[in-house]
């Protein structure tokens, strides 16, 4: 059964602070994703990973970094946090095959003050 | 650019109705179609995908959605709901450009 973890369920910060969400995933796949998750939004790609130290910037990559040094743990970073950063984050994972269904974390509610 | 529509923002239903969510895609070539549902605190997960072959493509739970490719549309249907149906479905497609997109969102509210 795949399983994506998530660091933290929430997570409140105050603008101008680095933050760090982390993701791990135990199913050995290629592909990580981190999308933000808004109200009558959907979800947007932020950035994706389809390998270890590989990565490809999504819709809204503006604002945030992605670290992928391990195949299982993708990073999402924000530099300076900043209140419309305030979301919620969700990771996933599929395999190589980006036509494969994705596998999500339970997400991250990040609020920015 | 490429998009995906759910016109239905919030669908509030009682129980043993039937539902059709409507999603719509902007994109010419080959796609392959997805729609995934969250139920209240859970994750995200797949409900039903269509890669190819027959266009009706049955899921979990009793539903079942339509690829029709004149109309651009991949709608989820569902012959009698239950009050364990209200969640939010998202409508995804990838193109063969390996591009994913995610529809706003449908939340499904079904009166008990």
């Amino acid at each position: 059964d795949v399983k994506v973890t998530q660091s933290s369920r929430y997570l409140v910060k105050r603008t101008g602070e680095k933050v760090f969400l982390e993701c791990v995933q135990d199913m050995d796949h290629e592909n990580m994703f981190w999308y933000r998750q808004d109200p009558g939004l959907g979800l947007r790609l932020i950035y994706f990973s389809y390998d270890v130290k590989m990565k490809e910037k999504g819709d809204i990559p503006e604002g945030y970094s992605v670290s992928r040094e391990k195949k299982e743990r993708f990073s999402l970073i924000l530099e300076s946090a900043s209140t419309n950063q305030t979301s919620m984050y969700l990771c996933a994972s599929s395999l190589r095959d980006i036509s494969y269904e994705q596998y999500f974390g339970p997400g991250t509610r990040l609020t920015v003050t | 650019a490429q998009s995906v529509s759910q016109h239905n923002h919030h669908v509030i239903l009682s129980e043993a109705a039937s539902l059709e969510l409507g999603c719509n895609y902007s994109y010419g070539g080959t796609v392959n179609l997805f729609w995934y549902v969250q139920y209240p605190g859970q994750h995200l997960q797949l409900l039903l995908k269509y890669f190819s072959g027959d266009p009706l493509v049955k899921g979990i739970k009793g539903f079942e959605a339509e690829f029709i490719k004149s109309k651009f549309s991949f709608n989820l249907r569902k012959p009698s709901v239950q009050w364990s149906d209200t969640a939010e479905y998202f409508c995804a497609v990838i193109s063969s450009a390996s591009k994913i997109i995610f529809g706003s969102g449908t939340r499904l509210s079904i009166r008990p």
